[in-house]
């Protein structure tokens, strides 16, 4: 079975741009989980989105934003990229949206220079 | 305070060697506790889950305490690919949903 896919890979841009990046859970899972891993540091939660609704936000600014679509896939925007943008984004899926394990993608590294 | 807390390392140890690795974590209405695994430049991995009995896999043992707020992972018999940072997790509810609470991890590396 295919895992969480991410695209693309690797992207670079410029300060002030804008930036999408996409998700495919696991077959069957219904929740996707956006996180933020700067160089040294654990992954910071961004959202979370389980049948298309936000059911959670970490402290990040306003210009981040996601949306889930219907076959569960999700797209994670950040509008007027600054240096600090730069980092991995990890998504990760689950079944549900409740307390259980989830599982990783390989991640999209961002570079804003 | 940090709401998971870990030694970021590195703990550098000879292979065959038994290392320990601790966390602390603030919210004591969490619900559930991992270990991951990220190898360098690579997405997270589940090494395993971590329960107040105690639960070992293998080489890997993790223990819980719940009244201390404190988790554990033990390795035994360390091997050169065991080396990696080791992501104390902390899964809790937002209202809507759950999330993973990282620590910055531990970074292991096990030398010939």
């Amino acid at each position: 079975d295919a895992g969480v896919t991410q695209s693309p890979t690797h992207l670079i841009k410029t300060r002030g741009q804008h930036v999408t990046l996409r998700c495919s859970p696991i077959s069957g899972h219904k929740s996707v989980s956006w996180y933020q891993q700067v160089l040294g540091q654990g992954p910071q939660f961004i959202f979370q989105y389980y049948e298309k609704e936000e059911r959670g936000r970490g402290n990040f600014p306003d210009r981040f934003s996601a949306r889930q679509f219907p076959n569960y896939s999700s797209e994670l925007n950040v509008n007027a990229l600054l240096l600090g943008d730069s980092a991995l984004y990890l998504c990760a899926s689950s079944f549900t949206r409740v307390v259980e394990t989830q599982y990783f993608g390989p991640g999209t590294r961002l570079l804003v220079l | 305070r940090k709401e998971v807390e870990q030694d970021p390392g590195p703990f550098n140890v000879p292979e065959g060697a038994t290392v320990a690795f601790n966390c602390t974590y603030s919210n004591s209405a969490s619900q559930s506790f991992f270990w991951y695994r990220q190898d360098c430049r690579k997405e997270p991995k589940l090494l395993m889950s971590v329960y107040s009995s105690g639960n070992e896999d293998g080489r890997f043992t993790a223990q819980l305490n719940r009244a201390s707020q404190y988790i554990s992972l033990l390795i035994r018999d360390s091997k050169l690919s065991d080396s990696a940072t080791y992501l104390c997790v902390v899964n809790g509810l937002t209202g809507g949903g759950n999330k993973l609470t990282f620590g910055t991890g531990t970074q292991l590396k096990v030398e010939l």
